[in-house]
């Protein structure tokens, strides 16, 4: 199975912020990555498909980038909405294993 | 627009078989790529399987090789997820998802539906 590890595990930021959040794939997955936004108590919203395609309504503050093994999601200047827990999913080949999580914390 | 419905939370005991079911609308279900995944309470995301229906192939997480089923039925535009011989640490939020492009990443999501495992 395919392993995804995202960094850090916990990230302290404020608001205007830039930040950016890692996610390596075990193998190479080409550009079949997608991202998560979480908030307690709420399913996931899709943000980012493909690697760097941004889903339909996501601010365009959100980007991500990468290709092969090595992925970033950057929030270019962040937002009082945005704190949340944000997580990468592999889709190259299943298991479509997503990673650990990522907890943006206000500083 | 995509909506999915899940059954209600479910109590069971451990060793017992639980059924959820995901009732969607909106869309064309039959090439829908939907899943099931699920979120221990605190914990993070865990892929458990899928299904695009007009394949009739479900996919599995190794780890859920048989213990679970996935099915469809387009009649309907249902799926179910069935997991046996529960054990305390599948209790958790059960999400069916889906993308209405055959591609296995999820834009609309179901509720989620609470499995409590308990004796």
């Amino acid at each position: 199975d395919i392993q995804m590890t995202q960094s850090p595990s916990t990230l302290s930021a404020s608001v205007g912020d830039r930040v950016t959040i890692t996610c390596r794939a075990s193998q190479n997955i080409n550009n079949w990555l997608a991202w998560y936004q979480q908030k307690p108590g709420k399913a996931p919203k899709l943000l980012i498909y493909q690697a760097s395609s941004l889903q339909s309504g996501v601010p365009s503050r959100f980007s991500g980038s990468g290709s092969g093994t090595e992925f970033t999601l950057t929030i270019s200047s962040l937002q009082p909405d945005d704190f949340a827990t944000y997580y990468c999913q592999q889709y190259d080949s299943y298991s479509y294993s997503f990673g650990q999580g990522t907890k943006l914390e206000i500083k | 627009q995509v909506l999915l419905v899940q059954s209600g939370a479910e109590v069971k005991k451990p060793g017992s078989s639980v059924q959820v079911s995901c009732k969607t609308s909106g869309g064309t279900f039959g090439t829908f790529a939907l899943s099931w995944v699920r979120q221990a309470p605190g914990q993070g995301l865990e892929w458990v399987g899928g299904i695009i229906p007009v394949t009739e192939t479900p996919v599995y997480a190794h780890k859920f090789q048989g213990r679970v089923t996935i099915t469809a039925d387009e009649s309907t535009s249902t799926a179910y997820m069935e997991m046996t011989s529960l054990r305390s640490e599948d209790a958790a939020l059960y999400y069916c998802a889906v993308s209405d492009n055959s591609a296995w990443y999820y834009d609309f999501w179901g509720q989620g539906t609470l499995v409590t495992v308990s004796s």
